[in-house]
């Protein structure tokens, strides 16, 4: 129990477009979603919260017009890089949580996305 | 007060040794320290849980020692193996507190 799956696993994409990544979490509902970015050999960094039906919190220094965060279910976030940038090439990582046990997350494979 | 300590940065160990990795915290309200274990490429996976109201789990090779006077609780890894190889980070939260806080991660390399 408690999978969480992303969709894409890897994507590439030319600078200047849009890129969705999904979040969905296959066997639990998931009351709060996160999402973390990671860049090469070095640690999680929480980029926003979200919770289903209502906008997401945002970590200082994360823009949130570049990152949008749609939680629409209870099983599916969908996290969207837009106007992507070399500089926005990294692992693109979601968890998810049921808030039934603390704060016991669970996470999903990764998105790697590379811009040119 | 938010952050968590991890040592060392990496860490190599011969097969069938111990593998320690060593983790520090400030926020006493932290009451529920995870491990994660990483391999390239994938998504980080809880390996072990530890609540403060206990001061060592064990889950098959893995054991959490947790010293709630020092702040600080530690990963052992018995018997380690080359599969074990990989990045692990501590981490802390709170059950009031939606966030979960990472330390820097441990690349532990087991060589034969």
């Amino acid at each position: 129990g408690a999978v969480v799956s992303q969709h894409p696993s890897r994507v590439i994409c030319k600078s200047g477009t849009s890129v969705k990544i999904e979040c969905r979490s296959l066997d639990f509902q998931a009351t709060t979603m996160f999402w973390y970015r990671q860049f090469p050999k070095q640690s999680l960094m929480l980029m926003a919260t979200s919770n289903e039906g209502s906008k997401a919190t945002y970590e200082q220094g994360v823009e949130k017009d570049k990152f949008l965060i749609n939680h629409a279910s209870l099983t599916l976030s969908t996290l969207t890089v837009t106007s992507a940038h070399p500089e926005d090439s990294s692992f693109y990582i979601c968890s998810a949580s049921s808030g039934l046990a603390y704060n016991e997350q669970f996470f999903g494979p990764g998105t790697r996305l590379t811009v040119l | 007060q938010q952050q968590v300590k991890q040592s060392p940065q990496s860490l190599i160990v011969q097969k069938g040794g111990i593998s320690i990795i060593n983790c520090a915290y400030e926020n006493t309200a932290f009451d529920y320290f995870p491990w994660y274990q990483q391999f390239p490429g994938k998504g980080p996976a809880l390996l072990i849980a530890i609540r403060p109201d206990v001061s060592e789990k064990k889950e098959g090779r893995f054991t959490i020692s947790f010293n709630k006077s020092a702040k600080q609780f530690s990963l052992h890894i018995m018997d380690s193996q080359p599969g074990d190889s990989a990045t692990y980070f501590c981490a802390a939260s709170m059950a009031s507190y939606d966030k979960v806080i990472f330390g820097p991660g441990t690349s532990l390399s087991v060589i034969p």
